[in-house]
């Protein structure tokens, strides 16, 4: 069964905070991905990861970085979190041969 | 880049009755269309998918077809049941393996 854990449920933070989302598979996947979840938009891919270190924006990048540094983990950064980064943030992994995505519980970060 | 359009936005059926969703996708080389569940509180997961060479698939009481001439691809539930209440996503995958989702169905199953 594939796991696919983040680091916190919920998190709160201060505008202008450096903030860190981790993401952590265990099946051995190329590929993660992260996206923001808000209601009426759906899923916005903001960064995907084929890789390690390689990473390729999604749709909406901008305020957002990424790291993977190891094959089961990808991790979101937010520079200098804003108070429009509040959100549900969700982080999946899905193999190259089978394309389902396989996705984390998510972490509802509030910036405030 | 690929755009997916949803429709409709929100859904009530009664117990039993069934329901469609629509989408329609952008890019022509789209090849593989997902559809997931998300329940309320939890994490999207996949019910069903269809790749570019075929018309329709069908799992017990779920199907989806997909018209690749006119871009367009639907889920089908039939005899629909409370536990089929939740948030429902198409997608589309391009030439890369990224994902443009829709905004989502909410569907009501009323007993």
């Amino acid at each position: 069964d594939v796991k696919v854990t983040q680091s916190s449920r919920y998190l709160v933070k201060r505008t202008g905070e450096k903030v860190f989302l981790e993401c952590v598979q265990d099946m051995d996947h190329e590929n993660m991905f992260w996206y923001r979840q808000d209601p009426g938009l759906g899923l916005r891919l903001i960064y995907f990861s084929y890789d390690v270190k390689m990473k390729e924006k999604g749709d909406i990048p901008e305020g957002y970085s990424v790291s993977r540094e190891k094959k089961e983990r990808f991790s979101l950064i937010l520079e200098s979190a804003s108070t429009n980064q509040t959100s549900m943030y969700l982080c999946a992994s899905m193999t190259g041969l089978v394309y389902e995505q396989y996705f984390g519980p998510g972490t509802r970060l509030t910036v405030t | 880049g690929e755009n997916v359009e949803q429709h409709p936005s929100t859904l009530s059926v009664q117990e039993g009755d069934s329901a469609v969703i629509k989408c329609t996708y952008s890019d022509s080389a789209s090849n593989y269309f997902p559809w997931y569940k998300q329940e309320l509180g939890k994490r999207p997961q996949l019910i069903i998918d269809i790749r570019s060479n075929v018309g329709e698939k069908k799992d017990q009481r779920i199907a989806v077809t997909l018209n690749k001439t006119a871009k367009h691809f639907s889920l089908h539930i039939t005899e629909t049941q409370p536990e089929d209440s939740a948030v429902y996503f198409c997608a589309a995958k391009g030439s890369n393996y990224k994902l443009t989702f829709g905004k989502g169905t909410l569907l009501t199953v009323n007993p």
